[in-house]
């Protein structure tokens, strides 16, 4: 399967802090680039995504930006609260459109 | 969006036993996956199911002990076959839909072998 680096592998934060996320993939061809959230006990969902031909995209307190020519891509999430403590993942893509997973980065965030 | 269910939601095993998981999909979709989640890891990709094909199993996986069938373009079956307690996982199913690329999962199976 693809190649995906996920940085840090756990992470705390205090509430109100910010939070980011990093990842780093091995094939210049991959244009897509998503952000999944699993909570305890859940099925992981999507929360963003990003596609080659945008640098950076925002929906709230989250952000994903992307940077081709360095391979990576990260996730920003600011003003964390308790409800933002989860596993999140970028999987990233095959040639044959399956996902292929990381080891995740632990979010806790400290009330 | 897509709507995907699986069951059993949980099941408990005997060793050397075989547990087929069933997974449906609110509407018809090409490709269906199958990963294993293991206690406190990642989640890693089985196979890749197309309907009128044979599955297309990832390094690590064969198919005489996960075999898949995938009979049309709603439904899909995992079996765990001969299970041992390393096989003690959460099985996800899930499909892209929409054009989107998003990937949807299932609720997941949860697996004990004893």
């Amino acid at each position: 399967g693809e190649n995906v680096e996920q940085h840090p592998s756990t992470l705390s934060v205090q509430e109100g802090d910010s939070a980011v996320i990093k990842c780093t993939y091995s094939d210049s061809a991959s244009n897509y680039f998503p952000w999944y959230k699993q909570e305890l006990g859940k099925r992981p969902q999507l929360i963003i995504d990003i596609r080659s031909n945008v640098g950076e995209k925002k929906d709230q307190r989250i952000a994903v930006t992307l940077n081709k020519t360095a391979k990576h891509f990260s996730l920003h999430i600011t003003e964390t609260q308790p409800e933002d403590s989860a596993v999140y993942f970028c999987p990233a893509e095959g040639t044959g459109n399956q996902f292929y997973f990381g080891t995740g980065t632990s979010l806790t965030v400290i009330p | 969006s897509a709507v995907i269910s699986q069951k059993p939601s949980r099941d408990i095993c005997q060793r050397g036993t075989s547990l087929t998981i069933q997974c449906q999909v609110d509407s018809q979709v090409t490709m269906m996956f199958w990963y294993r989640q293991q206690p406190g890891q990642s989640l890693t990709l089985i196979a890749t199911a197309n309907q009128g094909s044979e599955a297309t199993y990832e390094s690590g996986f064969v198919i005489d002990k996960f075999p898949i069938s995938r009979p049309n373009l709603t439904f899909s079956t995992l079996t765990v076959s001969n299970m041992s307690p390393e096989d003690s996982s959460i099985y996800l199913c899930s499909t892209i839909t929409g054009g989107t690329g998003e990937l949807f999962f299932g609720e997941g199976s949860r697996l004990t072998v004893l």
